[in-house]
């Protein structure tokens, strides 16, 4: 099966700097790579996701790239807010029958003011 | 909020004892999934559903079981064979057609006394 492995399991960084988390997966077959924010006491929520076809996707100041001959891809987060204080979770999939996640262990972000 | 409801929201279980927990959803999605919430170990899949009637075993799958009667509904049972069985779960919910967003319920904290 699927695994995924993420680096590092805590970050801390001055707000305004970037953050950078890093995955890792096993399976060949995945093609959809999906990141999930989850704030203290709530409910993981999906906050970008990349499928195979694309090496790079952005949403205001987050992104993610994708290296699938490496089989890694990354979040970036560019200008840190207080708010991106989170847990962060990557995950990956395949498609046609087979969609069930698999996550990372997750990596604790702390935006320092 | 709203569209995946997991209940209770904490739940306290004696030794031996079985317990279900409730996840419901109402976004007419086809497939569900338990997640296992612990620190430091990500989500882990316990079970998933892609159809009514249907389920397959996650990663960590024994001491568990699951029914899917409904579409909407997803009950999670904790046996008593389950050697450590306190932890975070999570409930969630997805089209279930090929890399589409999970959403997630908020939880339900089993402890075991």
């Amino acid at each position: 099966g699927e695994n995924v492995e993420q680096h590092p399991s805590t970050l801390s960084v001055q707000e305004g700097d970037s953050a950078v988390i890093k995955c890792t997966y096993s399976d060949s077959a995945s093609n959809y790579f999906p990141w999930y924010k989850q704030e203290l006491g709530k409910r993981p929520q999906l906050i970008i996701d990349i499928r195979s076809n694309v090496g790079e996707k952005k949403d205001q100041r987050i992104a993610v790239t994708l290296n699938k001959t490496a089989k890694h891809f990354s979040l970036h987060i560019t200008e840190t807010q207080p708010e991106d204080s989170a847990v962060y979770f990557c995950a990956a999939s395949q498609d046609f029958g087979n969609e069930k996640l698999t996550f990372g262990t997750g990596t604790r972000l702390t935006i320092i003011p | 909020d709203g569209g995946i409801t997991q209940s209770p929201k904490y739940l306290f279980r004696k030794e031996g004892q079985n317990v279900t927990l409730s996840c419901e959803q109402n976004l007419n999605h086809d497939a569900m999934y338990w997640y296992r919430q612990d620190p430091g170990q990500g989500l882990r899949l316990i079970y998933y559903s892609q159809i009514v009637n249907d389920f397959q075993k996650g990663d960590i799958a024994e001491g568990y079981s699951v029914s899917r009667e409904k579409k909407e509904s997803f009950p999670l049972t904790v046996t008593s064979a389950q050697k450590n069985p306190t932890a975070f779960y999570l409930c969630a919910s997805s089209r279930g057609q090929s890399n589409t967003e999970a959403f997630f319920g908020q939880g339900t904290r089993l402890t075991v006394v």
